[in-house]
């Protein structure tokens, strides 16, 4: 089993819709939880930046942490094509004296017009 | 104005050369990392280094060879290239280790 576990897509919804993008975690020990966004042929950009258990709104994206569950979702509202993009997550945390930063497979989301 | 900029893009090359891949941030970030993105888009750490400090060097062949002559500057070098390892190759830097700035990549094809 992977430490982190995300569904690879790809999601294709029409403009306008609310999409909903998940990542499932085994290790309890993740603090700080990430999602990226990477278009095709470009390098990952940080969208989203949460600590610890609750929710963060930023415009039309909002990041979940339930940490109870494992479970941590990305929301993306009145999604737009511009919004096609692979979407990754990540969780970090400290094991001892070793910093881990682990990455999911990515989500790839197409939205069309 | 690019913030991580890597060259070249792309890299075709023939199996058994050498090639370098070249990497700098102008963020004034402390900490500079290589990526390996296999074709399932998997992200894997590589190296990390820290004010010209190796920090993080995961299980790579000693084929690879991190270099980095000043903290704005982490250049890759892969010896005796293999067909495996055609991947896109991602240099980003941070100073807030949970918010990593990347570069656009380079694309390796070894034939």
């Amino acid at each position: 089993q992977k430490e982190v576990e995300q569904d690879p897509g790809p999601l294709s919804v029409p403009e306008g819709a609310i999409v909903s993008l998940n990542c499932t975690y085994s290790n309890s020990a993740f603090q700080y939880f990430m999602w990226y966004r990477q278009y095709s042929r470009k390098g990952p950009e940080l969208l989203m930046y949460t600590y610890s258990s609750g929710n963060k709104e930023d415009g039309r994206f909002t990041a979940q942490v339930d940490k109870s569950s494992k479970y941590i979702s990305l929301f993306i509202r009145d999604s737009q094509p511009s919004d096609s993009a692979t979407y990754l997550c990540a969780m970090s945390a400290v094991f001892g004296s070793n910093y881990q930063l682990i990455w999911g497979a990515g989500t790839k989301l197409i939205i069309k017009p | 104005d690019t913030a991580v900029s890597q060259t070249p893009k792309y890299l075709v090359t023939q199996m058994g050369n050498d090639k370098s891949i070249k990497c700098e941030q102008n963020l004034g970030h402390d900490t500079m990392y290589w990526y390996k993105q296999d074709s399932k888009k998997f992200l894997k750490i590589m190296f990390s280094y820290n004010n010209k400090e190796l920090i993080i060097n995961e299980t790579v062949p000693n084929r690879f060879s991190p270099k980095s002559p000043d903290k704005a500057h982490l250049n890759l070098h892969i010896n005796s290239l293999e067909l495996g390892d055609s991947a896109v190759y991602f240099c980003a830097s941070s100073q807030d280790r949970q918010k990593l700035f990347f570069g656009s990549g380079t694309q390796l094809s070894v034939l």
